[in-house]
């Protein structure tokens, strides 16, 4: 079944514990992106990569690192997590294309920082 | 600034009635738009997209417009089922192709009465 894997769903931590959610897919995708969604703001981009070792700041990057070292994987990692940080995250990967490609959606990761 | 404007208020329709949904854009030359629907909790499921060249889109019992000129896209659901009842977010992606910088709307909830 092609899908956007993402783990874990939830989680609870700390301020300033380095964290990692890992997002991966089988569908041989280039482009992957990671989003946060926040009540009154929607969805924002905060990541993204259109192949391997390619990664692009989205609109609020501040506080969050990528790293794209396999096709497949595109984990988000928080290194000193703040409150701030709370929030739904949604990773997605798409075919890369001229003129739109469908966007296909993990299951959310929701995170709680205290 | 670029802005995306949907209903912020929830829309309430009879079943069996057409829901209509409003996207509105401003400082933006999108080359396609999309629309997605997200269900509470859960990631955002595509739906369809429409081109710049495009008028109207079908599939199904939805429809999609879209108005250069008034920056606006329309989304109708025909025959609407309360299982419709979701949130319907609409994105529009950057001139020059590519699913980098996809920008988001913040949503209309959509609720289908029995």
């Amino acid at each position: 079944e092609a899908q956007v894997t993402q783990n874990p769903r939830y989680l609870i931590t700390v301020t300033g514990k380095k964290l990692t959610v890992t997002c991966s897919q089988n569908m041989n995708h280039e482009y992957m992106s990671w989003y946060r969604q926040d009540p009154g703001l929607g969805l924002r981009q905060i990541y993204y990569s259109m192949n391997v070792e390619v990664t692009d700041k989205g609109d609020v990057p501040e506080g969050y690192k990528v790293s794209r070292k396999e096709k497949r994987n595109f984990p988000l990692i928080l290194e000193s997590p703040s409150p701030n940080q709370t929030s739904l995250y949604f990773c997605a990967s798409s075919f890369v294309g001229l003129l739109g490609d469908t966007q296909y959606f993990g299951p959310g990761t929701r995170l709680t920082v205290l | 600034s670029q802005k995306i404007e949907q209903n912020s208020e929830a829309l309430n329709i009879q079943e069996g009635k057409t829901a209509t949904l409003t996207c509105n854009y401003t400082n933006y030359s999108p080359a396609y738009l999309q629309w997605y629907r997200q269900d509470p909790g859960r990631g955002p499921v595509f739906l369809l997209l429409i081109r710049e060249n495009e008028k109207e889109k079908r599939k199904e019992r939805l429809k999609v417009t879209f108005d250069t000129t008034l920056k606006q896209s329309l989304f109708h659901i025909t025959a609407s089922q309360p299982a419709d009842s979701a949130t319907y977010l609409c994105a529009l992606g950057h001139s020059g192709g590519g699913a980098d910088g996809l920008t988001f709307g913040k949503g209309t909830h959509l609720i289908i009465q029995p």
